[in-house]
């Protein structure tokens, strides 16, 4: 069964600072997607980033990039200059084909907190 | 932009009542989802649908049931209601091309007293 896995419960980084979310994952297909979620206290989920494993290059927006490692199923997520407003549980999703459709795992979150 | 609709952003219920949670999506989405959303669990997947009356169990389907009779929406019903359903729950829709993701609404902060 497809797990995904975010060993860390909370973290803390200062503003302007850069923090690594990590996620790690279980799967024996070869091609799927992953995705990063940002849930601000307004608990509207919100789509950070995507990246589909036979891209290589990893996936970029703005602010927030990611460090996927196919091989050792590892999808990281970067956040450089942080700001007040990135301050949220961020979850870590992946994405498998099942009965016609899409179903989504997600981890159990990681909640940033950003010091100013 | 994609909106998905949840109809209450609070509930509070009785144990043993039959409680509907209601969802709009409003792009014509194909695939709705419903999740629950537990501190230190993550989002379990209840129920998701594929199609108009179509309706797959996900991971955690005891105590609930679905009903999608036009694309748009997608209820969630608890059939009766019981403490350990206090939880906080999120519809989503996507499409069905590949690289699509999924677009949630608020969420329904739900009570079981």
């Amino acid at each position: 069964a497809q797990t995904v896995t975010q060993s860390q419960p909370e973290m803390s980084v200062q503003e302007a600072e850069t923090v690594t979310l990590s996620c790690t994952y279980d799967t024996s297909e070869s091609d799927y997607y992953l995705f990063w979620y940002k849930q601000p206290p307004s608990r509207q989920m919100i789509l950070v980033i995507r990246q589909e494993a036979y891209k290589q290059q990893n996936a970029t927006e703005n602010r927030f990039s990611v460090n996927f490692q196919k091989a050792a199923k590892s999808f990281s997520l970067k956040i450089s200059d942080s700001q007040l407003g990135d301050a949220a549980m961020y979850f870590c999703a992946y994405r498998r084909y099942t009965s016609g459709t899409y179903k989504y795992i997600f981890g159990t979150g990681t909640r940033l907190k950003v010091l100013a | 932009d994609v909106k998905v609709t949840q109809s209450s952003r609070y509930l509070v219920k009785r144990t043993g009542e039959k409680v509907f949670l209601e969802c709009v999506q409003d792009m014509d989405h194909e695939n709705m989802f419903w999740y629950r959303q537990d501190p230190g669990l993550g989002l379990r997947l209840i129920y998701f649908s594929y199609d108009v009356k179509m309706k797959e169990k996900g991971d955690i389907p005891e105590g609930y049931s679905v009903s999608r009779e036009k694309k748009e929406r997608f209820s969630l019903i608890l059939e009766s209601a019981s403490t350990n359903q206090t939880s906080m729950y999120l519809c989503a829709s996507s499409t069905r091309l590949n690289n699509s993701p999924l677009h949630f609404g608020n969420g329904t902060r739900l009570t079981v007293t």
